[in-house]
């Protein structure tokens, strides 16, 4: 079955750039989408469509792929940030979907 | 737009289960949905996506052969049948509109969740 590989977790300093990556052998033919997601929540889309920001996302969220790596980009993070990030996309196929194993975004 | 899910709740293994998803404030008919899930403390673990119109559906191999989804398109609802239960189902589960028909797309908008509990 198809995985997306994510580190368990990122640690920044409020005002640093964080970087969230998720690999996988589909990423350069599927799309990737980005969800946060804070205790208690529902998860909400921060990026689509690999580098696609949503209206309502603040800006410092961006996206980019390059071969099986995507990567999610918070430039100068926030205290408010701090939550976990999942990855998403498709399996070659398209007959299966799959989410990364989620990042913990620790913004301190 | 809002999603609403209900129907979880406690059954024991080998039972069965109907989740339920209302949606409104978007044109139910011209996306595909999918349902994920989380089990306390873990990751998200997507469960199945139907098509618009057609009805063309896809499973994770964990569910295959046990839940079954379907959708009113007349009554804005999309549906999941939870059939076989075993304790490793147990999860929150969400209700979430792809944006687009195609279902190769993500997902744009999320319902709060529906608490399934297996045990005996």
């Amino acid at each position: 079955s198809y995985h997306l590989t994510q580190a368990p977790s990122v640690s920044v300093s409020p005002g640093q750039t964080a970087r969230i990556t998720c690999s996988g052998d589909a990423v350069p033919k599927k799309h990737v989408y980005w969800y946060q997601q804070k205790s208690g929540q529902a998860p909400v889309l921060v990026i689509y469509e690999d580098s696609k920001r949503p209206s309502g996302i603040p800006e410092r969220f961006s996206g980019s792929s390059s071969g099986t790596m995507a990567t999610l980009t918070i430039s100068g993070a926030q205290v408010e940030d701090e939550g976990d990030f999942f990855c998403y996309s498709a399996d070659r196929s398209g007959n299966q979907r799959v989410f990364g194993g989620g990042t913990k975004l620790t913004v301190l | 737009v809002q999603l609403l899910e209900s129907g979880g709740g406690l059954v024991q293994p080998g039972g069965s289960l109907r989740l339920t998803c209302v949606a409104s404030g978007f044109s139910f008919r011209h996306y595909a949905m999918t349902w994920v899930r989380q089990a306390p403390g873990k990751g998200l673990d997507w469960v199945s996506t139907i098509s618009d119109r057609v009805g063309i559906s896809y499973y994770a191999d964990s569910v295959k052969g046990r839940f079954i989804i379907s959708r009113d398109n007349s009554r804005n609802t999309l549906s999941l049948e939870l059939n076989s239960l075993r304790v490793e189902d147990t999860a929150t589960y969400y209700c979430a509109k792809v944006r687009s028909q195609d279902t190769d797309y993500g997902m744009d908008v999320w319902g709060q969740g529906t608490t399934v509990t297996v045990s005996s």
